[in-house]
């Protein structure tokens, strides 16, 4: 079974600066991984994810991810951050069987 | 744009009552999920459906059954709740292939005094 590790709880991050978010995945073979984003009391949303082909993705908001299979990391970064990007931050990895697993996520508090 | 629809945003409830939390997308999605999100933990798989009628076991569903009676309605159900149930509940939906992205309503907060 596929599994994803995220090992940072909380970060903080000046306004303007840049961000990355790690993710570590747990899979056999080529996984398909996501990131989501969840803002204070609403739900999930994609900002991201990869199955194959270019290993660097672009998203939405300004964020891309890159799948380096060697580190087994799909790590999302930002340039520079904006105010609005506070949010929890969940990456997951699903396989053929359209489950997916999910990481503990991380907060981002940005200051300003 | 998809829409993934929840009953209630909010619920509080007694230890024992039976709770039924609805999910209700109009994407003709074939699959659904119902997952349980705690700090710390994430999100974790409690059931999904691929099919109307048709639904197989999460990671954790003791404490909880759902029905599929048509495509575009999933419904979670505690049979009889208890403390340890008051969590957010996240309804998702998905078409069929694993590479899918799974699109989220709105959550449930779920209290049980």
């Amino acid at each position: 079974a596929q599994s994803v590790t995220q090992p940072d709880i909380h970060i903080t991050v000046s306004e303007g600066a840049s961000l990355e978010l790690r993710c570590n995945y747990s899979y056999g073979a080529t996984p398909y991984l996501f990131w989501y984003v969840q803002s204070p009391g609403q739900g999930l949303q994609l900002l991201l994810k990869y199955f194959s082909g270019d290993t660097l993705v672009q998203g939405i908001k300004g964020f891309e991810a890159e799948f380096k299979r060697s580190q087994s990391s799909f790590n999302l970064r930002k340039p520079s951050v904006h105010w609005s990007d506070a949010a929890e931050y969940f990456c997951a990895v699903g396989a053929n069987d359209y489950k997916l697993s999910f990481g503990a996520g991380t907060t981002v508090t940005v200051r300003a | 744009d998809v829409k993934v629809t929840q009953s209630s945003r909010y619920l509080v409830k007694r230890t024992g009552e039976k709770v039924f939390l609805e999910c209700v997308q109009d994407m003709d999605h074939e699959n659904m999920f119902w997952y349980r999100q705690d700090p710390g933990l994430g999100l974790r798989l409690i059931y999904f459906s691929y099919d109307v009628k048709m639904k197989e076991k999460g990671d954790i569903p003791e404490g909880y059954s759902v029905s599929r009676e048509k495509k575009e309605r999933f419904s979670l159900i505690l049979e009889s709740a208890s403390t340890n149930q008051t969590s957010m509940y996240l309804c998702a939906s998905s078409f069929r292939e694993g590479r899918e992205t799974q699109y989220f309503g709105p959550g449930t907060r779920l209290l049980v005094l």
